[in-house]
């Protein structure tokens, strides 16, 4: 069983419409976050929830809005896309998310904006 | 603000030799850290953690690491690279109060026969 896992794995998209990514995680944890990995492999923080409250918002355009509809989800969703938003957007969780708890990634998703 | 730099975006070494992977830090406060392993087109995978305990910390796949408090760092190592082994490393902090992993710019690792 996939502990963590996305969907979906590819997307190819024009700029200016509006795309969702979806998470499931089925650890039971309490922390689920969304990082972006750009084109040259670096990874940042978007967003964090803790039992479907948010946590953590870094400096994230307003266009990406996560939504979490209970703990073992959450949800990406992206209006009007840009060429920026290319990148591979992974979702983690952890037990808790108290500071050094394990965070588990997902595959990653794959997003090409044209 | 916490950062971490991972010095050389590529190494190499041949199958059998002994493999180091450097990250340093910054941080106001001690942090924890931690090494993942990214193989391709897969998520990333804890290999250790440093969380105050030991300073020599062991992970898996024969993999350790080192805090050093004076020089600011947490080298990754492992006596003998196989194949299996190359694949992208990142390294991590996380500072007390806060639970947003800041990652390093990854360290590729090539493992030749």
């Amino acid at each position: 069983d996939t502990a963590v896992s996305q969907t979906p794995k590819y997307l190819v998209t024009q700029m200016g419409n509006d795309k969702s990514i979806k998470c499931e995680q089925n650890l039971g944890h309490d922390t689920m976050y969304w990082y972006k990995q750009d084109s040259k492999k670096f990874l940042k923080i978007m967003f964090s929830y803790n039992n479907k409250e948010l946590i953590i918002n870094e400096t994230v355009p307003n266009r990406f809005s996560p939504k979490s509809p209970d703990k073992a989800h959450l949800n990406l969703h992206i209006n009007s896309l840009e060429l920026g938003d290319s990148a591979v957007y992974f979702c983690a969780s952890s037990q808790e998310g108290r500071v050094a708890d394990t965070q588990y990634f997902g595959p990653g998703t794959r997003l090409t904006v044209l | 603000a916490q950062s971490v730099t991972q010095l050389g975006s590529h190494v190499s070494v041949s199958e059998g030799a002994l493999v180091l992977l450097r990250c340093n830090y910054s941080s106001s406060v001690p942090p924890y850290l931690f090494w993942y392993v990214q193989y391709p087109n897969q998520g990333l995978q804890l290999l250790l953690k440093y969380t105050s305990a030991a300073t020599l910390v062991k992970g898996i796949n024969g993999f350790e690491a080192e805090f050093k408090k004076s020089e600011t760092s947490f080298h990754l190592t492992k006596p003998s690279a196989h194949m299996s082994d190359a694949a992208e490393y990142f390294c991590a902090l996380m500072n007390t109060g806060f639970q947003k992993l800041v990652f390093g710019t990854g360290t590729r690792l090539l493992v030749s026969p």
